[in-house]
């Protein structure tokens, strides 16, 4: 069964400094990646994914990943951060064969000011 | 275009009470799933639906829990009785059922405590 990990729970980090949120997730021939925003008291929010391509994915808000199979990570990026990042972020793998989406246990941003 | 709605948004109960969610999808989303997140962890898949069929409910207690999805559009997932370790966000999300993958929508959940 595949697994995800992210390995930092919660990220301090002060306005307009740059961010990475670290994902890993277990072997696979096949996946799809993505990553998922929770504000408080909201649902899940897509930022972005990977099928197939280029490695560099782009989404919303400023935010971009990188796909590295070798080492089977999927770590996001932004290059400024805002008060408004603040919310908890989720890793998510799908399986090429696979029905179900598996989460990581989230990380939690607070931007400073 | 409307979101995936949800109701209650919030509900207290106590032990082997009975409580129930109400999730209603996208406008022409065939599949609906229902997702279980205990405080400091991610989603976790209970059941999915494509129309009015179960697709996957493998890890669903189904000692305890119940879904269904009769007409093949809003879904109502139960449990009977509760439990103090089901305290938790029941998150219900839908997706179109086209191509290798389909974008999952979530609503903004109801967080269920159990007392």
């Amino acid at each position: 069964a595949q697994s995800v990990t992210q390995l930092d729970s919660q990220v301090p980090v002060f306005e307009e400094a740059p961010v990475e949120l670290r994902c890993n997730y277990s072997s696979s021939v096949s996946v799809y990646l993505f990553w998922y925003v929770q504000y408080p008291n909201q649902g899940l929010q897509l930022l972005l994914k990977y099928l197939s391509g280029s490695t560099l994915v782009k989404g919303i808000n400023g935010f971009e990943a990188e796909f590295n199979k070798s080492q089977t990570s999927f770590h996001l990026r932004k290059p400024s951060v805002h008060i408004s990042d603040t919310a908890e972020y989720f890793c998510a793998v799908r399986d090429g064969s696979a029905r179900q989406l598996t989460f990581g246990s989230g990380t939690q941003l607070t931007v400073l000011p | 275009e409307a979101g995936v709605a949800q109701s209650p948004r919030y509900k207290i109960i106590e032990k082997r009470q009975s409580v129930a969610f109400w999730c209603n999808p996208i406008s022409g989303h065939a599949t609906l799933y229902w997702y279980q997140q205990i405080l400091g962890q991610g989603p976790k898949l209970l059941i999915q639906f494509q129309n009015n069929g179960v697709v996957d409910d493998s890890q669903l207690p189904k000692d305890r829990f119940s879904a269904e999805r009769l007409k093949g559009v809003d879904s109502t997932l139960k449990i009977q009785p509760a439990k103090l370790e089901d305290s938790a966000v029941y998150l219900c999300a839908s997706s179109f059922l086209t191509g290798d993958y389909n974008e999952q929508f979530f609503g903004p959940g109801t967080r269920l405590t159990v007392l």
